[in-house]
């Protein structure tokens, strides 16, 4: 158990539809990031945030969205869901950006569009 | 932008025996960080190893080690002898250096390892 939780564990929808992923990082944990993990595109990253503030953004559409709160936890909002949004979605959390720091890993998100 | 490959999509290998999965990157940067990353069954991402772009010494857990060559810009995952929980995707991954830029990690596209008995 790396400490990261993620809800639901599992989300079937349709396309057009918008849905919410949470994270939870570890206690103490100040960066949060997003990756999706697609058949096609294999692991990408999405977006980190570090303390409620956007930090880096990767491929991320324009229907994504995120946001972390003061209390740390973020929320990853997909909008007009196509069929290709389906992934596994993670999140994974790190205590902040100096030195090495290791990311560590929630047990995901399975998105199903249908 | 930094780009990691894995050419090998499946390996195989005997319960016991060694196994070294093959990884290379592109990076203009000088110091940087890999990883190397396993996925169960479960689908939970667990580190396995990692190394400091700026550490000459080959990193080592346990039955994992690696052989980290940065002029070639090769970074090869050594299992020696393998266990049936072994049995995974590996992932190998590289991220910047805190200053040099954004600390997300690049992913290569994974090689599945099977242990058979």
């Amino acid at each position: 158990d790396s400490g990261v939780t993620q809800t639901p564990k599992h989300l079937i929808t349709a396309t057009g539809q918008r849905v919410t992923l949470r994270c939870s990082p570890r206690s103490g944990d100040l960066s949060v990031y997003w990756y999706q993990q697609s058949l096609d595109q294999g692991l990408q990253f999405l977006i980190q945030y570090y303390n409620g503030e956007e930090r880096a953004k990767g491929n991320i559409l324009e229907r994504f969205s995120a946001q972390q709160f003061p209390d740390l936890h973020s929320e990853l909002n997909l909008s007009s869901l196509e069929l290709g949004d389906s992934a596994l979605y993670f999140c994974a959390s790190s205590v902040g950006l100096a030195g090495f720091l290791e990311q560590y890993f929630g047990p995901g998100t399975r998105l199903t569009v249908t | 932008a930094q780009t990691v490959t894995q050419s090998q999509p499946e390996m195989s290998v005997q319960e016991a025996e060694t196994v070294t999965l093959s990884c290379t990157y592109d990076t203009s940067e000088s110091d940087y960080y890999l990883f190397w990353y396993k996925q169960p069954p479960s689908r939970q991402m667990i580190l396995v190893i990692r190394q400091e772009a700026y550490k000459q010494q080959n990193a080592t857990e346990n039955r994992f080690s690696v052989n980290f060559q940065k002029a070639a810009k090769s970074f090869s995952l050594k299992i020696s002898d393998s266990q049936l929980g072994d049995a995974a995707m590996y992932f190998c991954a590289y991220r910047s250096f805190p200053q040099g830029g954004s600390e997300k990690l690049v992913f290569g596209k994974g090689t599945k390892l099977t242990v058979n008995p």
